[in-house]
Order: C-alpha cells, then structure tokens, then sequence
C-alpha cells in the first residue's frame, strides 16, 4: 500500500500568513489522484482539494493544491480564523485508499 | 443534499462482532460506492473498505479477514460488519459516499470495545 507522510506534523502561525503543507507518498500516485481534506474537532473531514489540484465545490480559493508523482502541497494563502485544523491527504489511485497522518496548523 | 447517519452499538465485548448501519437519505443509494473510514481517538483516518451497490467489495487487506459490508436499497441503507474486535478495533466510524474522493461523510460514531 502507499504510505503518506505529512510534514510538518504541527505548523504554528497567526491569521493572515501563509501556510504551506506537505505530503509526501512512497510511490507515484497514479493519475495524481491525490485529495486533501480539512477536519476540525469533533465534525467529520471535509473535501477541500481532489486531483491534487482541483478545489471541491465550495472551497475558498485561498486554498490550493499542487504536486505530483509524489510530492504534493496544500497551500493556504492567507489564514483564517477558521481554517486552524488538522488537514490530511489521501491517495486513492491504488487500493486500499490511504491517508497521511495530518497536519496540524495551529494558532501562534 | 445528500446526508449519512451510522447507527449501531457504542459498546462491543472483545471477540464478538461490531456491527453498524449508515441510513442515506437525501438521494438514492444505487449507483455510487459507500465506504466506511475509522479513526481512533487523537489518530488519523483508516479507510476499511468500499461496496458497490451491485454487491462489489473492496476491502482493505489489513482488516479483509474480518470485514464483511452490505446493502439494502430498499432501505437506502448499508451496513458494516467486523468480527473477532479488539480494543484496537475503538474508533469513530465514519460512513461515507466516495468516488475515490470521499464527499459526502457521516457524522461519525464511536465504539469502543471493551469487556
């Protein structure tokens, strides 16, 4: 199975900046198929970025997705109060579909 | 809009088996893959399998021994089963529709297995 790993595990900044996360795959995702998604305490993930690029119906284009192969970014423009979370990616180019271990983005 | 409910016990003995339903409503079941995604307290997501609602499964390999999923579309309503639990078996459970991406999910439920 692909293993995702996430860097950094913990990323502390303050509203307005820029947040810039990493996935990193052990293999080549086929076909990019690489989503990113937003899970704030106790509500279920959400679907902010698919196709490593593509934002899901009703994402705020301050987010944006990147990569390919086996890199990938998610890149937050500028932070809102709202956007402080943990974020994850998933491969779901080769079954079992697999998810890194998150992202935290915490306030400074 | 489409909307997931698990229901199922939140209490489930070593040994036995762990048993959930996801109630769809909002639009019909046939026609799309449903999943179930687990996530233990304070850890990442784990995506334990998918159905087609013509009956096609894929598991994941690490739990495919124990899992078994299920449909009834004339209840729009599909169903998780996973035997032999442990205590590593506690989690949120997560049921979703997916097409590879996962965009509409469950609010989740938790079952801890315990004696």
């Amino acid at each position: 199975e692909i293993v995702l790993t996430h860097s950094p595990g913990t990323l502390s900044l303050s509203p307005g900046e820029r947040a810039t996360l990493s996935c990193r795959a052990s293999q080549s995702v086929s076909s990019n198929y690489l989503a990113w998604y937003q899970q704030k305490p106790g509500q279920a993930p959400r679907l902010l970025i698919y196709g490593a690029s593509s934002r899901a119906t009703g994402i705020p284009d301050r987010f944006s997705g990147s990569g390919s192969g086996t890199d990938f970014t998610l890149t937050i423009s500028r932070l809102e109060p709202e956007d402080f979370a943990v974020y994850y990616c998933q491969q779901y180019g080769s079954s079992p579909w697999t998810f890194g271990q998150g992202t935290k983005v915490e306030i400074k | 809009q489409v909307q997931l409910q698990e229901s199922g016990p939140g209490l489930v003995k070593p040994s036995e088996t762990l048993s959930l339903t996801c109630t769809v409503s909002g639009d019909s079941i046939s026609g799309y893959y449903w999943s179930w995604i687990r996530q233990p307290a304070g850890k990442g997501l784990e995506w334990v399998g998918r159905m087609y609602t013509s009956g096609t499964t894929n598991y994941n390999p690490s739990l495919k021994s124990r899992v078994t999923m299920s449909v009834d579309t004339s209840k729009n309503q599909f169903s998780l089963k996973l035997s032999s639990v442990t205590a590593a078996d506690t989690a949120v459970y997560y049921c979703a529709r997916e097409a590879g991406i996962i965009n509409y999910w469950g609010q989740g439920t938790l079952v801890t297995v315990s004696s």
